[in-house]
C-alpha cells in the first residue's frame, strides 16, 4: 500500500526565515513520482514540482528547493527567505501506476504560516 | 491549451437531496480523470478515478457515485446527501507533467 506522511501539521515562522517541510513516503513500486502542491486560502491546488523515482538530483527553483533521498524515502521541501505570500497548506503526494491507471496519494498537509 | 472546469464553486444542499457536480477538460483527449474530497480543511482523499468513457474505479465505499458519459466529462453524484458528504470536492486530470486540479466545489450539507 502507498502512504505519504507529513508529520508537521503546522509550522509558524517569521518572514525571511528558512523553513523545511518534511515528507516521507512508502511504496513497494520501483517506479513512481513524487509531487508537491501548494493550497492557498482560495482552495486551489497549485502544482510546484514533480520528481520521478529515478532522478535523485535535488532541484532549486528560486526560493524553493527540494531534497529527494530514496535511501530514507523522503522528499523534503525548503523555502528560503520565507514571505507572507508563502502562507498556505502544502501537500506532498505520491503517484504510482496501478493496473487501473495512475493514482495520486496525498499526505495530510502542512499548514505554513509566515508572519511579519 | 489544456484547461479544466469545475462547477458550481459553492453549493448548500439539504440532507437527503440529490447532488450533481460536473467537471470538464478541454484541450486534451482521453485524459485520466479524478475526484478528490477534502474534509475538515485538510487531507485529500481520492474518491473515484476514470481511465476512459464508462470506466469508473471507486476508492472508498460511500454515498457517492461517479460517471463519465463523455471523454472529457466527469460527474460526481449522489441520490441522497448526508451531513458527512460536506467538504471541498476537487476534480483533476493528468497531463504529462503531473496532475492539474479544478478550482473546486465547496459543498455544505445542512
Amino acid at each position: 500500500a502507498q502512504k505519504v506522511t507529513q508529520a508537521q501539521t503546522e509550522i509558524s515562522v517569521v518572514e525571511k526565515e528558512d523553513v523545511t517541510l518534511d515528507c516521507v513516503y512508502e511504496t513497494r513500486d520501483t517506479t513512481y513520482y513524487l509531487f508537491w502542491y501548494k493550497q492557498p486560502p482560495s482552495g486551489e491546488l497549485v502544482f510546484l514540482i514533480r520528481r520521478n523515482s529515478f532522478d535523485e538530483q535535488n532541484e532549486i527553483s528560486g526560493r524553493y528547493s527540494w531534497n529527494f533521498q530514496k535511501s530514507t524515502s523522503s522528499f523534503n521541501f525548503t523555502i528560503t527567505a520565507s514571505q507572507v505570500v508563502d502562507s498556505a497548506v502544502y501537500f506532498c503526494a505520491l503517484n504510482i501506476l496501478t493496473g487501473g491507471g495512475n493514482k495520486l496519494t496525498f499526505g495530510t498537509g502542512t499548514q505554513l504560516k509566515v508572519e511579519l | 491549451s489544456q484547461t479544466i472546469h469545475q462547477w458550481p464553486a459553492t453549493l448548500v444542499q439539504p440532507v437527503g437531496s440529490p447532488l450533481s457536480l460536473e467537471c470538464t477538460v478541454e484541450g486534451t483527449s482521453n485524459p485520466n480523470l479524478y475526484w478528490y474530497r477534502q474534509a475538515a480543511g485538510r487531507g485529500l482523499q481520492l474518491l473515484f478515478y476514470s481511465v476512459g468513457i464508462g470506466q469508473i474505479s471507486s476508492e472508498v465505499p460511500q454515498n457517492l457515485s461517479a460517471s463519465r458519459p463523455q471523454d472529457r466529462q466527469f460527474i460526481l453524484s449522489s441520490k441522497k446527501l448526508l451531513l458527512s458528504d460536506s467538504g471541498f470536492y476537487l476534480c483533476a486530470y493528468r497531463p504529462n507533467y503531473g496532475y492539474t486540479f479544478g478550482s473546486g466545489t465547496r459543498l455544505t450539507v445542512v
